[in-house]
């Protein structure tokens, strides 16, 4: 199986401030890989798929990126509705395997 | 629009069953697979499997085989997880995701004697 390692499991971060969130493959992915953002007792929501493309009605503030085998989400200027859960999803191959998640708070 | 919209949430013995279900709007229900994603409280995500919408196959991910059946009721654009044998560890929310594009909003289910 594919693993995903996500890191960090948790960040606090300014309003304003630039964050990256990183998610490292143990096998080739290829680009199959979507962020989501998943806000407390709500479903995820994708915003970033095949590793670098915005999900539609995702603010310009997002951006998706890959090096290697290593891929980030960038929230280049972090405001208060972007405290939340983040995930990553490799769907490369079967079994999709997530990511341990990062928790975004407000610092 | 395009919705999922599940059941409501469960509470249960250890050893009871129960039947999540997810209706599916605004699209072909055949036209895409369904995925069922476990969410335990405070935790992140795990891919539970997926079954194919047109020909009824389920594909279950290792640590969901046995107790776990994923279901259809085409005619209805429904899918549905059972869960047999309930067991403390079952305790999480689950979601069904079209293709992991569209979620449902999830089914809270408590395993608790």
């Amino acid at each position: 199986d594919i693993q995903m390692t996500q890191s960090p499991s948790s960040m606090s971060a300014s309003l304003g401030d630039r964050v990256t969130i990183t998610c490292q493959a143990s096998q080739d992915i290829g680009n199959n890989l979507i962020w989501f953002q998943q806000k407390p007792g709500k479903s995820p929501r994708p915003m970033i798929y095949y590793a670098t493309n915005l999900a539609n009605g995702v603010p310009s503030r997002f951006s998706g990126s890959r090096s290697g085998s290593d891929y980030s989400l960038t929230i280049s200027s972090l405001e208060s509705e972007d405290m939340a859960d983040y995930h990553c999803l490799q769907y490369k191959q079967y079994p999709r395997t997530f990511g341990g998640g990062t928790k975004l708070e407000l610092k | 629009q395009i919705q999922l919209v599940q059941s409501g949430p469960e509470l249960k013995k250890p050893g009871e069953s129960v039947k999540i279900s997810c209706k599916a709007s605004g699209y072909t229900f055949t036209d895409y697979a369904m995925h069922w994603v476990k969410q335990a409280p405070g935790k992140g995500l795990k891919w539970m499997g997926w079954i194919n919408t047109y020909t009824g196959k389920p594909t279950y991910a290792d640590d969901f085989k046995g107790r776990f059946v994923f279901s259809l009721e085409a005619s209805a654009s429904t899918a549905n997880l059972q869960i047999s044998n309930l067991k403390n560890e079952d305790t999480a929310t689950y979601f069904c995701a079209r293709v992991l594009d569209y979620w449902g909003q999830g089914v809270m289910v408590t395993v608790s004697s």
